[in-house]
Parts: structure tokens; C-alpha cells; sequence
């Protein structure tokens, strides 16, 4: 088992670049979730879902979208960044409550 | 919604020494604890979780308490070493009920000196 799994792993985008981050699971899990981690902030929600094709808003939704259209994969796009979405992003799945971390994606606006 | 608190957020204690790092929540609602190690560049792993029907659980040299009356709970860190060195992050979550969503502390830097 691979577990949870993201790619990319590192990223460097201009302000207004677009881009999509894929998570994959392969323990089946129903929930899946995309949060960002900054400094002395610890895990920040961004968008959740509770099974294929369906996506609900977390704590910071703003800027962000999100696909499930397969039951393993969650992907985050991101349609214009801009320096405040420079963050290390985590996709983590789930079957109750404990959640299972993917490595995270380290993403740089300029 | 569910608030976390945790303190303090850095905490430096000598090799062998106990280190202890506290959490308080707002919804009484929450019945799952985790707490969750992030090494350096590493991603967030869960270390050991209590659930609100047992008041402490202890695996090896790690423990948590729970009091549910007053919304808090602990970890508890005795004979650290340099490996123990991470962020430690708290959580609280209502699970399956609310699609498996924990809210997270700020989390906690300790660091164990040799």
C-alpha cells in the first residue's frame, strides 16, 4: 500500500499561474481533505469531501477549488495565485476520524 | 465551530527530562483526540489518540489524559530523547458524525537537547 500520495512535491508559480495538485489514496477511504500549513499555524482546512463527487468548504475555501471525481483521487486547483497561497499543502483521507497524511506539496508564489 | 488551544507552542527540556504540552477545546461535542508528530519536512503522523469514554491511554513512554468536564486534554512525553524532537499537534473531531474533520492546535516545537 502506497497510502496517501501527492505530486507534485515542490512547485514555484508566477502570480496568475494556474495549477492542480493531485492526492491519491489507495485504502479506500470515503473522506478525503486538502489543508495548508503555514508558520506557527499549524493545519488550516481548505476543502473537504466525503465521497466521489461531492466537495464542501473548510476553513479557507477562498481562492481554491476542488475535484473528486474518482474515489481515490482529490485534486486542489489553484485558478490565479497569488504570494499568499505560498504554503506546504497536505492532502490527508480518512474512513472515521484518524487521518492519514500525504507527504505535502511545497508551493512558492512570487 | 470546534476552537483548539494549545500551549505552549515551544518547549525545550533536557534529554530524559518529562515534557508536557496541553490542549483545550470549545465544543463538547468532540469525542476523538489525536495528537500528531511532524518531524522536519516530514508529514504530520499520528502518535496516540483517546477517545471521551476513557479518561488516559499510555503506550510506552507517551501518554494522554482527558478531562472531559473542563474540555481539556494532554500529552505526555517522560525519558525524551533528541528523536522525540518535532511539532506536536492536538486535535479534536466529532468524527464519522462530521465526515471524519478534526480541527487542529497551533501546534508545539519541542526540542530535547542532548
Amino acid at each position: 500500500n502506497a497510502g496517501v500520495t501527492q505530486t507534485p512535491k515542490f512547485r514555484v508559480l508566477k502570480t496568475g499561474q494556474s495549477m492542480t495538485l493531485l492526492c491519491a489514496q489507495d485504502m479506500n477511504h470515503e473522506y478525503m481533505y486538502w489543508y495548508r500549513q503555514d508558520p506557527g499555524m499549524g493545519l488550516r482546512l481548505i476543502h473537504y469531501s466525503v465521497g466521489e463527487g461531492t466537495t464542501a468548504k473548510g476553513e479557507v475555501p477562498d481562492g481554491y477549488n476542488v475535484s473528486r471525481l474518482k474515489k481515490q483521487n482529490f485534486l486542489l486547483g489553484l485558478e490565479s495565485a497569488a504570494p499568499s497561497q505560498t504554503s506546504v499543502y497536505f492532502c490527508a483521507s480518512s474512513y472515521g476520524a484518524e487521518q492519514y497524511f500525504g507527504p505535502g506539496t511545497r508551493l512558492t508564489v512570487t | 465551530g470546534e476552537n483548539v488551544e494549545q500551549h505552549p507552542s515551544t518547549l525545550s527540556v533536557q534529554e530524559g527530562d518529562s515534557a508536557v504540552i496541553k490542549c483545550t477545546y470549545s465544543d463538547s461535542a468532540s469525542n476523538y483526540f489525536p495528537w500528531y508528530k511532524q518531524e522536519l519536512g516530514k508529514r504530520p503522523q499520528l502518535i496516540i489518540d483517546i477517545r471521551s469514554n476513557v479518561g488516559e491511554k499510555k503506550d510506552q513512554r507517551i501518554a494522554v489524559t482527558l478531562n472531559k468536564t473542563a474540555k481539556h486534554f494532554s500529552l505526555h512525553i517522560t525519558e525524551t530523547q533528541p528523536e522525540d524532537s518535532a511539532v506536536y499537534f492536538c486535535a479534536a473531531s466529532i468524527g464519522r458524525t462530521n465526515a471524519g474533520k478534526s480541527t487542529f492546535g497551533d501546534g508545539t516545537t519541542l526540542t530535547v537537547k542532548p
